[in-house]
């Protein structure tokens, strides 16, 4: 596609329950971020992959986070037992390499009741 | 700090200067940069200082970087309705080159 991917567009799950975020980034971008914005705050960083490895996931806040990338293209952010407090929207980035641009998706609106 | 920080409110009367400020942290980020995101959109890249430069114009835009206070700002030139949204500062920082993001300036332009 042209731009950044993220599906679903919004998400509403209940306390306890697992959840999986998508992302689509760019064709060709190596790099690949995952950024948590909650309300009233900015983008805060929680993952990186480049290629297929997480070079830097020093951002995810507990283990109950975690993100893959298989083949280096399509991500997948993975949340176990949600919390009210993961509620969010999720932003997903790609760049094609370092110093580039980073193109963002719409994000993924996450309610958890 | 690790904060960067930004002014939370900015009201101006179309036609008039805005200028929205940020102070950051990391003396060694390589790019500085300004996103806009509008209600229900994604985050727009609007303009990127590299660290060794002071100033950058881009059609209304400018941005000046004073990298021993480690002060940046961005000057929208002839402020319109259409640039009313939340404006980001950002720093990129380590060696993955992840973003830092600022708190945001909710822009308000007024007729």
């Amino acid at each position: 596609g042209a731009g950044v991917s993220q599906t679903p567009s919004n998400k509403v799950t209940e306390k306890g329950k697992y959840v999986e975020l998508r992302c689509d980034p760019i064709s060709g971008h190596t790099a690949l971020y995952w950024y948590r914005q909650s309300l009233g705050q900015g983008p805060e960083f929680l993952i990186y992959f480049q290629g297929t490895g997480a070079a830097d996931d020093s951002g995810l806040p507990n283990d109950r986070f975690f993100a893959v990338r298989p083949e280096g293209s399509v991500s997948t952010l993975k949340i176990q037992r949600t919390e009210r407090g993961d509620s969010a929207v999720y932003l997903c980035a790609s760049r094609k390499e370092m110093n580039t641009e980073a193109f963002f998706g719409q994000g993924t609106r996450l309610t958890v009741v | 700090g690790e904060d960067v920080e930004q002014s939370l409110f900015l009201s101006v009367r179309e036609g008039d200067s805005s200028v929205i400020n940020c102070t950051y942290t990391d003396s060694s980020s390589t790019y500085l940069y300004w996103y806009k995101q509008e209600p229900g959109a994604g985050l727009q890249l609007l303009t990127y200082i590299f660290s060794n430069m002071d100033m950058k114009q881009d059609q209304r835009l400018t941005v000046l970087l004073n990298k021993k206070d480690k002060h940046l700002s961005l000057r929208i030139a002839d402020t319109q309705t259409g640039d009313s949204a939340i404006y980001f500062c950002a720093e990129s920082r380590g060696l993955s080159d992840k973003l830092i993001f600022g708190t945001g300036t909710r822009l308000q332009v007024f007729p």
